[in-house]
């Protein structure tokens, strides 16, 4: 069964330096979006990118977070200068059109922020 | 957030019997809902869902209930297998009329099925 997949599975960085998150979404999906889970929260969401561009996103995603389609089979998050509080589980999810469609997620991308 | 709202972090269930998950949201514009089962150390896997139009949909041992009057929904799990123990997380969004791709996640309830 097609999947989503995230690398790295465990990334450590210094606070104040960039990182970037990387994920391969289901092929024939066109909707791309990023998520994460604090310990002990809820999984939030990022935000929805279509068609190389973003389409929605929360008040998290503020202008140290970006998001690029590369190429066609890769999807990025890019935190440019992390904070401490910036330490979660990231998940990248797919899905193949709007309206009724699930989510599809991968295994996500621990973050901790040194 | 407190749109959608699991409001018990556990239950414990004998092999065999019936697991039932209980999910509430308090946003009418709600009109998909989605479960999700998540092993620790993995992502959420899609289990099933339901779009308001419906009031139950069933895949094999999963059925979700929808109750729109009482923004209720439920799932059920007949038997239960010890394979089924995991967090469930119930999530929903608005994906007609001004959808949004947003989905709300509740904060999950973590099912035991002792064997």
């Amino acid at each position: 069964e097609p999947e989503v997949t995230q690398t790295p599975s465990h990334q450590v960085t210094q606070m104040g330096q960039e990182v970037i998150l990387r994920c391969v979404p289901i092929s024939n999906h066109l909707y791309f979006y990023w998520y994460r889970q604090i310990l002990g929260q809820k999984v939030e969401f990022l935000v929805s990118f279509y068609n190389n561009e973003i389409s929605e996103k929360s008040e998290i995603f503020d202008d140290q977070f970006s998001v690029e389609r590369p190429d066609g089979s890769n999807f990025t998050l890019k935190i440019r200068s992390t904070k401490l509080e910036d330490s979660a589980m990231y998940f990248c999810a797919s899905s193949e059109r709007q309206g009724s469609q699930p989510q599809h997620f991968g295994d996500g991308t621990r973050l901790s922020i040194l | 957030d407190q749109q959608v709202k699991q409001n018990s972090p556990s239950l414990s269930v004998q092999e065999g019997r019936i697991s039932i998950l209980n999910c509430d949201y308090t946003n009418s514009m709600f009109d998909y809902f989605l479960w999700y089962k998540k092993y620790p150390a993995e992502g959420p896997t899609f289990l099933i869902s339901i779009s308001s139009i419906k009031d139950k949909n069933e895949d094999g041992r999963f059925t979700v209930f929808l109750n729109k009057s009482a923004k209720h929904l439920s799932l059920h799990i007949v038997p239960s297998q010890p394979g089924d123990s995991a967090v469930y997380f119930c999530a929903a969004r608005r994906a007609y009329g001004g959808a949004t791709n947003k989905l709300i996640f509740g904060t999950g309830t973590l099912l035991a099925v002792q064997p």
